[in-house]
């Protein structure tokens, strides 16, 4: 079955960055892109941006370009997100979803990691 | 960016009930509109996805609809599973946008 496994939970101290990474399993890697979306606890999901599981070709949330890169390693279908100068308000679950594509352009995320639990404190 | 609004934030109702819960948009977004659930300690699950399609194996008891700018997820008969936070997110263009969320608790 399709499925996107996280790395485990971190602490950071504010400043430091943090890298979480998401395999995926049971699908073409390269045929789908993958979006990470973040949600702080008790809180809504922001979408902070997509990469392409083809070309590593990226997007990203204007508010976090400055500080978040996205990569992938198709040879073992590993996506990566890396945030950097982390700040209390950081503090989040951070899931990983592959985004699926119709033949109309309509876009959904399916399935999503289990999420990974980023806190940044000192 | 596109601005999801969501509504109600909260609602309270009993098994069997017919639920609906309204998303709207601040620019048109054509039919790029998906519903996910999410439970507590869970990570979302897609339940409608391009405004009105079901996603494989989602109980027929969820459906969605559009009306211009205007988006309702319908559940025809709660169950006690429904139970959850419900969320709209337009996928019409970057950055993807979600609504507020609608925790649905129990009557």
């Amino acid at each position: 079955q399709v499925q996107l496994v996280q790395s485990g939970p971190e602490v950071k101290k504010p400043g430091a960055s943090v890298k979480v990474s998401c395999k995926a399993s049971g699908y073409t890697f390269s045929a789908y892109g993958i979006s990470w979306v973040r949600q702080a606890p008790g809180q809504g999901l922001e979408w902070m941006g997509w990469i392409s599981g083809h070309n590593g070709k990226t997007k990203f949330v204007q508010k976090l370009q400055d500080r978040v890169t996205m990569t992938t390693d198709t040879s073992t279908s590993t996506a990566y997100m890396e945030l950097r100068s982390l700040r209390s308000d950081d503090t989040a679950f951070y899931y990983c979803a592959r985004e699926v594509v119709e033949v109309a352009g309509s876009y959904w995320f399916d399935p999503w990691g289990q999420g990974t639990l980023v806190t940044v404190s000192s | 960016d596109i601005q999801m609004t969501q509504s109600p934030s909260s609602l309270s109702a009993s098994v069997g009930d017919r639920v609906n819960i309204t998303c709207r948009a601040s620019q048109s977004i054509s039919s790029y509109l998906n519903w996910y659930q999410q439970k507590p300690g869970k990570a979302p699950k897609v339940l409608i996805y391009a405004a009105s399609s079901l996603q494989s194996g989602v109980p027929s008891r969820f459906s969605g609809s559009e009306s211009g700018t205007d988006f309702t997820l319908t559940i025809s008969s709660l169950q006690p599973e429904d139970f959850a936070t419900y969320y709209c997110q337009q996928s019409y263009s970057t950055p993807y946008t979600f609504g507020q969320g609608t925790k649905l608790e129990i009557k």
